[in-house]
């Protein structure tokens, strides 16, 4: 079974700063999907940047980023420019190709500092 | 705006009666949804994938007569949790995938918070 592991439960960073989340996995699948979700207060998910194993490219969108290391099995985001906004949970999760079932991370809470 | 339609976000239910949550795609059609239970301050547990017009597939240790799951058409599955106790009290989610010509995303429901008194 897959396995996702999220080591810090909570950050900060100064507000216009960048703060990058840890995320590592575990599978001995080829093809996989890998995926940073955030959770405001209101709890609703919220898919923030998606990145397909097979693609050696880090996914960008906008301010956030990822570092993906296939050989690693490590996928961090970056936040650059943090906004109040991005207050929230952060959850990594997996998903093997062909297969719609997500396995989430325990998730890390960032709090932006104003 | 949303695609996918939690109700109701909220309930207090007494101890012993049953609830049923409802989860809804609005704009295309699920053959398949998924039902996570998420802990205060925890991850989300899937704890079923949802088959329309067929038997949910349920986790390891996810007591399939306590959380009853149906999927009657191609736009709505319900949860029902049974004779609900205080340790069902959760935060409930939904999701379902929907294809797009480059990939499928999971869309998710508002959740439904469950209080059992």
């Amino acid at each position: 079974a897959q396995t996702v592991t999220q080591s810090q439960p909570e950050m900060s960073v100064q507000e216009a700063e960048t703060v990058t989340l840890s995320c590592t996995y575990d599978t001995s699948e080829s093809d996989y999907y890998l995926f940073w979700y955030k959770q405001p207060p209101s709890r609703q998910m919220i898919l923030v940047i998606r990145q397909e194993a097979y693609k050696q490219q880090n996914a960008t969108e906008n301010r956030f980023s990822v570092n993906f290391q296939k050989a690693a099995k490590s996928f961090s985001l970056k936040i650059s420019d943090s906004q109040l906004g991005d207050a929230a949970m952060y959850f990594c999760a997996y998903r093997n190709f062909g297969n719609e079932k997500l396995t989430f991370g325990t998730g890390t809470r960032l709090t932006i500092i104003p | 705006g949303a695609v996918v339609s939690q109700h109701p976000s909220w309930v207090i239910c007494k101890s012993g009666t049953s609830v049923k949550i409802e989860c809804r795609s609005l704009d295309f059609q699920a053959t398949t949804m998924f039902w996570y239970r998420q802990f205060p301050k925890q991850s989300l547990m899937l704890m079923a994938t949802s088959n329309e017009g067929s038997k949910a597939t349920y986790e390891q240790g996810v007591e399939k007569d306590k959380f009853l799951i149906n999927h009657a058409s191609l736009t709505l599955s319900t949860l029902t949790v049974t004779s609900a106790h205080p340790e069902d009290s959760s935060f409930y989610i939904c999701s379902a995938p929907r294809a797009s010509l480059q990939h499928t995303e999971a869309f998710f429901g508002q959740g439904t918070r469950l209080t059992v008194v």
